[in-house]
């Protein structure tokens, strides 16, 4: 059972442009929400997390929204960067320190 | 920060035969973790390396076929036991650096099984 969804498999935006890249779960026992980006060859490199206490984290051009009441969260990137295209990874840790990935978004910024 | 290393970076390896990766921590660090991600699939979490204790298996993870060596606080290794096609993913070490959960990966293991 996928606790953890990334509906969208690939994502294009201009640069400039605002992406947004969302996710949604199932377990309302999360605690903690983050995301991660892959470029090819490479490990997933953090981005952003988010408590579940808070509904939104922001650290230069990447913000992180989370609406508990929909079990969704998103990242919002702005300005784009050609240099952003990479696979994005949401994953979220429950209370046993365990943590569930998505299964990605390819963004790819176009420039 | 921690810097992770990992070896081999690929490999093509025959069916039955058993493949250890390891991987090195530049820093002593409490929380390691050992990831698959099959194609097109995201990473799932195959087990927790205790330093001094034996692993934490998620659900559908033995260690029989998932032994994991965690000797001190830089260094683990994983043996794919055994091995079948359907073993054929990317392999993942990665250390918790926070209580919020943030993790830095190794770049990966790519094994083939034919």
């Amino acid at each position: 059972d996928q606790q953890v969804k990334q509906n969208s498999p690939s994502l294009s935006v201009q640069e400039g442009r605002i992406s947004i890249l969302n996710c949604d779960y199932t377990n309302s026992m999360f605690d903690y929400f983050l995301w991660y980006k892959k470029y090819p060859a490479e490990g997933p490199t953090f981005l952003i997390s988010i408590s579940s206490i808070k509904d939104k984290n922001e650290d230069g051009r990447f913000t992180v929204f989370l609406n508990k009441s929909a079990k969704h969260l998103s990242l919002h990137i702005v300005p784009s960067q050609p240099g952003d295209s990479a696979v994005y990874f949401c994953a979220a840790r429950n209370t046993g320190n365990q943590f569930y990935f998505g299964t990605g978004t390819s963004l790819t910024v176009i420039p | 920060s921690a810097v992770i290393s990992q070896k081999p970076s690929r490999d093509i390896c025959q069916r039955g035969t058993s493949l250890t990766i390891q991987c090195q921590v530049d820093s002593q660090v409490t929380m390691m973790f050992w990831y698959r991600q099959q194609p097109g699939q995201s990473l799932t979490l195959i087990a927790t390396a205790n330093q001094g204790s034996e692993a934490t298996y998620e659900s559908g993870f033995v260690i029989d076929k998932f032994p994991i060596s965690r000797p001190n606080l830089t260094f683990s290794t994983l043996t794919v036991s055994n091995m079948s096609p359907e073993d054929s993913s990317i392999y993942l070490c990665s250390v918790g650096v926070s209580f919020e959960g943030e993790q830095y990966f190794g770049p990966g293991t790519r094994l083939t099984v034919t």
